[in-house]
């Protein structure tokens, strides 16, 4: 069955530390696509990337970049230099193109606390 | 930049009342999506719309809660009677079309339920 899993609950790093989260899926669809988002405080999720299974490629934004493992079934998110502002919850979500809806199957989050 | 609105931020009600939550999508998006969030989960789907057509209201507990899309543009979501497990986080989404792949799912900033 389809799942996704973030294993980390909480994380704090103070400021300008690198950091990581990790992001593990299950699916038997062979076409898929993951996402990430972050929820402020305000509640408001916000969308940051969408990648799909044919592209392993990393992807790079700024001080944000992912790491898309197809071997380990991972889509890990790292924040280079965190900003106190970076400090949200941040789920990682997958769709299976065997799903006509396309809905999101969502993890359970990470809180990311970025001390001063 | 155009947003998803939401109404009201926040409500208590009493166990037993009825409750109704408002969202606006953005404009031209088709695709509606009514979560609910307890807090340190991720979102879970409510109701899934297609201009005013549900397309998947599978996980929403039809004994209590209704929602409806009337003219393919706002949608509402009622609870009656409220129970105590209500209490979360009701977030709205619109997307252009289904395609998550294609298209992401913007969010509004949610409605903060509280049952006494």
């Amino acid at each position: 069955a389809q799942k996704v899993t973030q294993a980390q609950t909480e994380i704090s790093v103070v400021e300008k530390e690198d950091v990581t989260l990790d992001c593990v899926y299950e699916t038997r669809d062979t076409t898929y696509y993951l996402f990430w988002y972050k929820q402020p405080p305000s509640g408001e999720l916000v969308f940051l990337i969408r990648r799909n299974s044919f592209d392993e490629q990393n992807e790079i934004s700024g001080r944000y970049s992912w790491n898309f493992q197809k071997s380990t079934s991972s889509f890990n998110f790292t924040i280079t230099a965190s900003q106190v502002v970076d400090s949200a919850v941040y789920f990682c979500a997958l769709s299976e193109a065997m799903d006509s809806n396309y809905q999101l199957i969502w993890g359970a989050g990470t809180k990311l606390i970025i001390k001063p | 930049e155009a947003e998803v609105a939401q109404s009201p931020r926040y409500k208590i009600t009493e166990k037993s009342q009825a409750v109704a939550f408002w969202c606006d999508p953005i404009s031209g998006h088709a695709t509606l999506y009514w979560y609910r969030q307890i807090l340190g989960q991720g979102p879970e789907l409510l109701v899934q719309f297609q201009d005013e057509s549900v397309v998947d209201d599978s996980q929403l507990p039809k004994d209590r809660f209704s929602a409806e899309r009337l003219k393919g543009v706002d949608s509402t979501l009622k609870i009656q009677p409220a129970e105590l497990g209500d209490s979360a986080m009701y977030l709205c989404a619109s997307s252009l079309e289904l395609a998550t792949y294609l298209y992401e799912q913007y969010f509004g900033p949610g409605t903060r339920l509280t049952v006494t």
